[in-house]
């Protein structure tokens, strides 16, 4: 099975700040990975696709890079509603492994 | 408008089993693979299986091998997944997903929250 890992495992930041989370793959998966955002009580919503693709409705503040073993998630400029838990997902084949999430609170 | 609508909360005993339903609308259900993944409180997202509601084939994760069945009725355009043998670590809330328009889980349900306890 691939495994995902993320970094920091929580971070700290403030409104307006940049922020960046980190996610390896213990293979390559090419670019077959995913981003979501996942609010207390609330299903996880998707972010990015195809390690870069924003989804429609997503604000461009989000954006994805990477490929192989390693992706970050970047947003440019944390708003207040961005403060929420960040997994990483890889669907390049079964099982469908999250990573382990990745917590962004104000500072 | 594309929805999956979980069934409600379930309180449960050690060694029942739960069987959630995902009612599919705004597509056609045969179309899509539906994606079950399970949530414990305060921990992270954890991908239980799938079933291809096409011809009803499935992918189960090896930790719930033996233990989940996931299906598909047509007729009502209805996921289901049924988890046996509960113990308190299957506390959790469960969803439905499917990959949608993109390539991976755009459209989620709700969410559904077992309880397992004696």
């Amino acid at each position: 099975d691939i495994q995902l890992t993320q970094s920091p495992s929580f971070l700290s930041a403030s409104v307006g700040d940049r922020v960046t989370i980190t996610c390896r793959a213990s293979q390559g998966i090419s670019s077959y990975l995913a981003w979501y955002q996942q609010k207390p009580g609330k299903a996880p919503k998707l972010l990015i696709y195809a390690a870069s693709t924003l989804q429609s409705g997503v604000p461009s503040r989000f954006s994805g890079s990477g490929s192989g073993t390693e992706f970050t998630l970047t947003i440019s400029s944390l708003q207040p509603e961005d403060f929420a838990t960040y997994y990483c997902q890889q669907l390049n084949s079964y099982p469908r492994g999250f990573g382990p999430g990745t917590k962004v609170d104000i500072k | 408008e594309v929805q999956l609508v979980q069934s409600g909360a379930e309180v449960k005993k050690p060694g029942a089993t739960v069987k959630i339903s995902c009612k599919v609308s705004g597509y056609t259900f045969t179309d899509y693979y539906m994606h079950w993944v399970q949530q414990a409180p305060g921990k992270g997202l954890e991908w239980m299986g799938l079933v291809d509601p096409e011809d009803g084939e499935t992918i189960y994760a090896e930790k719930f091998q033996g233990r989940v069945t996931i299906t598909a009725d047509t007729s009502t355009d209805t996921a289901y997944m049924e988890l046996s043998s509960l113990r308190s670590e299957d506390t959790a809330v469960y969803y439905c997903a499917t990959v949608f328009e993109s390539g991976a889980f755009d459209i989620w349900g709700q969410g559904t929250m077992v309880t397992v306890s004696s």
